[in-house]
């Protein structure tokens, strides 16, 4: 398996721009997180999916924030409109209950920078 | 919610010498602690777990311990190397697949 696929890997865009990040989980994975990394706040967790249904999005910081994931292949994080503070790097993790470990493999991550 | 706190933010060794890292959570129905570690540039990635049953377990150069009671576990990685440096992140879940993250641990292995 190709692990956690993430696009774009970098994405600079200016305030007021919608952004939209991809991921797509290992295949049989049935949990998806979207976690946020930045030097001040670490990794935070935004939302994750079970079985393609959101179980807890309470670390989405703002209504302009937005996830789906339409098919258990794909997920999406959307961001309108952006602001400067939204700069990090946006890390995708997918896992699999059955490993019965709770291990989350991520992706590679995608560095947003909002100028 | 849960809160993990980790110490030290910054640890810098002699190649050689042990570095110990330190969580503390305060979910008491945690129940899987896993560690990750991120080099520059790089994915977080498992480098060792410990489930809430077993008080410690080891992995070549790196142990974890677990003490429940206390609600504190922590990294301990002897013979340290080089390529040890990394930010490591410690996090706690309560089984039902939420993970909650450290703020990091800087680790400087100087040669």
């Amino acid at each position: 398996d190709a692990g956690v696929i993430q696009s774009p890997r970098h994405e600079v865009t200016e305030m007021g721009q919608e952004v939209t990040l991809r991921c797509k989980p290992i295949s049989g994975h049935d949990y998806l997180f979207w976690y946020r990394q930045t030097m001040m706040r670490g990794l935070e967790l935004l939302i994750y999916f079970n079985n393609n249904v959101p179980i807890d999005d309470s670390g989405m910081p703002e209504d302009r924030f937005s996830a789906k994931m339409p098919n258990a292949s794909f997920s999406t994080l959307k961001i309108q409109p952006s602001e400067p503070r939204d700069s990090a790097v946006y890390f995708c993790a997918s896992s699999f209950l059955r490993l019965n470990t709770g291990e989350l493999f991520f992706g590679e991550g995608s560095r947003l920078t909002v100028l | 919610g849960e809160n993990v706190e980790q110490h030290p933010s910054t640890l810098s060794v002699q190649e050689g010498d042990s570095a110990v890292i330190k969580c503390t959570y305060s979910d008491s129905a945690s129940n899987y602690f896993p560690w990750y570690k991120q080099e520059l540039g790089k994915r977080p990635q498992l480098i060792i777990d410990i489930r809430s049953n077993v008080g410690e377990k080891k992995d070549q150069r790196i142990a974890v311990t677990l003490n429940k009671t206390a609600k504190h576990f922590s990294l301990h990685i002897t013979e340290t190397q080089p390529e040890d440096s990394a930010v490591y992140f410690c996090a706690t879940n309560t089984g039902g697949f939420k993970t909650i993250f450290g703020a990091g641990t800087r680790l400087f292995v100087k040669a």
